[in-house]
């Protein structure tokens, strides 16, 4: 399977814990995005990355969370402190931008299955 | 005004039938819009991107309305498969982000 991958699929945690999870982009997307979601709501961006650069965070995106991608393949998103309000969805997507072309927001994204986060 | 704004549904609508959901955005400067389906409990998949001259796939066919800032998406013939949630995306001017629309549900009933 060529998608994009995500590790583990589900994590219980207690409150208080740090979690860390796992992206595993389509292997020639430079482009890499996290967003977490919860019932009833659309997807919400956390943060992108271009290759290894990390771009953007959104500013509702709390200091214990934090994301990298050391060689501009895989990601890791960590959530340090675990709170009730963070059990979500938290998923990854990739696109292809051409190197060069820092157009913003043109590409199509491909999404993992996502992590299911329950922090109790 | 939220960024991008969904009726977030049901709708509820017999097999055969012709559907239209709108979405609309709030930024002028927003450029690039997409078409999301997600199955319950599965992640979001690409149906289709939004251009500006309109652009059809099969029986789908998506709108870009820039001077009333909504985008559309016609689905004809509906098929009992094609019951999901539909999420509207725009980028975010200036910046990398995408924004989501919280999603219409759709439901086509036998």
């Amino acid at each position: 399977d060529t998608g994009v991958s995500q590790d583990p699929r589900h994590k219980i945690t207690k409150r208080g814990q740090n979690v860390t999870f796992r992206c595993d982009p389509i292997s020639e997307h430079n482009r890499l995005y996290w967003y977490r979601q919860t019932l009833g709501q659309g997807p919400e961006f956390l943060t992108y990355f271009q290759n290894e650069a990390q771009l953007e965070k959104s500013r509702l995106l709390s200091d214990r969370f934090s994301a990298e991608r050391p060689k501009g393949s895989f990601s890791t998103l960590e959530i340090q402190r675990t709170e009730q309000g963070d059990s979500a969805m938290y998923l990854c997507a990739s696109s292809f931008g051409l190197p060069g072309q820092d157009v913003f927001g043109s590409y199509e994204q491909y999404f993992g299955p996502g992590t299911r986060l329950t922090v109790t | 005004r939220k960024e991008v704004e969904q009726d977030p549904g049901p709708f509820n609508v017999p097999e055969g039938a012709t559907v239209a959901f709108n979405c609309t955005y709030s930024n002028s400067a927003s450029q690039s819009f997409f078409w999301y389906r997600q199955d319950c409990r599965k992640e979001p998949k690409l149906l289709m991107s939004v251009y500006s001259s309109g652009n059809e796939d099969g029986r789908f066919t998506a709108q870009l309305n820039r001077a009333s800032q909504y985008i559309s998406l016609l689905i004809r013939d509906s098929k009992l498969s094609d019951s999901a949630t539909y999420l509207c995306v725009v980028n975010g001017p200036g910046t990398y982000k995408y924004i989501f629309g919280t999603g219409t549900r759709l439901k086509v009933l036998a």
